[in-house]
């Protein structure tokens, strides 16, 4: 079935240095995507979303690229802090305000001092 | 804003017996609440999505019978893991639905980590 997935698993990064998280998803018809932070022992956090009619956007030290003809999803962290370090997952919507969300693999991001 | 909390964040309990587990959104309104599960390391596994007066509708293969969901109030859905066996251990995460013009976004409570010895 359709699914969303992480290229890479783990990735350890310099303090201060950027980072960046990939997520390739399968259903072309999807339209909404988000991405989530997760610390140990801790629901998700939001981060950024993105909708399908962009392919760019920006938030505080956090930008997410959205690649449709490759489907292909990132988040880019600059000057990573130690707090940064946790899970980060991609989610997948059909279409914005469809509520079901399908989520990624994860990927774990540990930060290095 | 956006808080969603859950309670209790940690339970254990005997095989056969039954855990209620709350999620309340505490600063604003949700029409509609949605309940994961997560195993170790693993993504988050939709279980089932409740709205508030209605009954909740379960994704494939998870047993509503097993997995009793209520949604009395727009602030509060619960979830009861009825006759709960080892194989139940998980974190349960809830999230709560913001949606408004320019807005569609899941807040999601802290988790609840369930041991069934």
């Amino acid at each position: 079935g359709e699914s969303v997935g992480l290229h890479l698993p783990t990735l350890s990064v310099q303090e201060g240095d950027n980072s960046i998280i990939n997520c390739a998803y399968s259903n072309s018809a999807s339209d909404y995507f988000i991405w989530y932070k997760q610390e140990s022992g801790k629901g998700p956090q939001f981060i950024i979303d993105i909708r399908s009619n962009m392919d760019k956007r920006q938030g505080q030290r956090v930008t997410v690229l959205l690649n449709k003809t490759v489907k292909h999803l990132s988040l880019q962290i600059a000057a990573t802090q130690p707090g940064d370090s946790a899970v980060y997952f991609c989610a997948e919507c059909l279409s914005f305000g469809n509520e079901k969300l399908t989520f990624g693999t994860g990927t774990r991001l540990t930060i290095i001092p | 804003g956006a808080v969603v909390s859950q309670h209790p964040s940690r339970v254990i309990c005997k095989s056969g017996t039954s855990v209620k587990i709350e999620c309340r959104s505490l600063d604003f309104q949700a029409t509609t609440m949605f309940w994961y599960r997560q195993f170790p390391k693993k993504s988050l596994m939709l279980m089932a999505t409740s709205n508030e007066g209605s009954k909740a509708t379960y994704e494939q293969g998870v047993e509503k019978d097993k997995f009793l969901i209520n949604h009395a109030s727009l602030t509060l859905s619960t979830l009861t893991v009825t006759s709960a066996h080892p194989e139940d251990s998980s974190f349960y995460i809830c999230s709560a639905r913001i949606s408004s013009v320019g807005t569609d976004t899941q807040y999601f409570g802290p988790g609840t980590r369930l041991t069934v010895l």
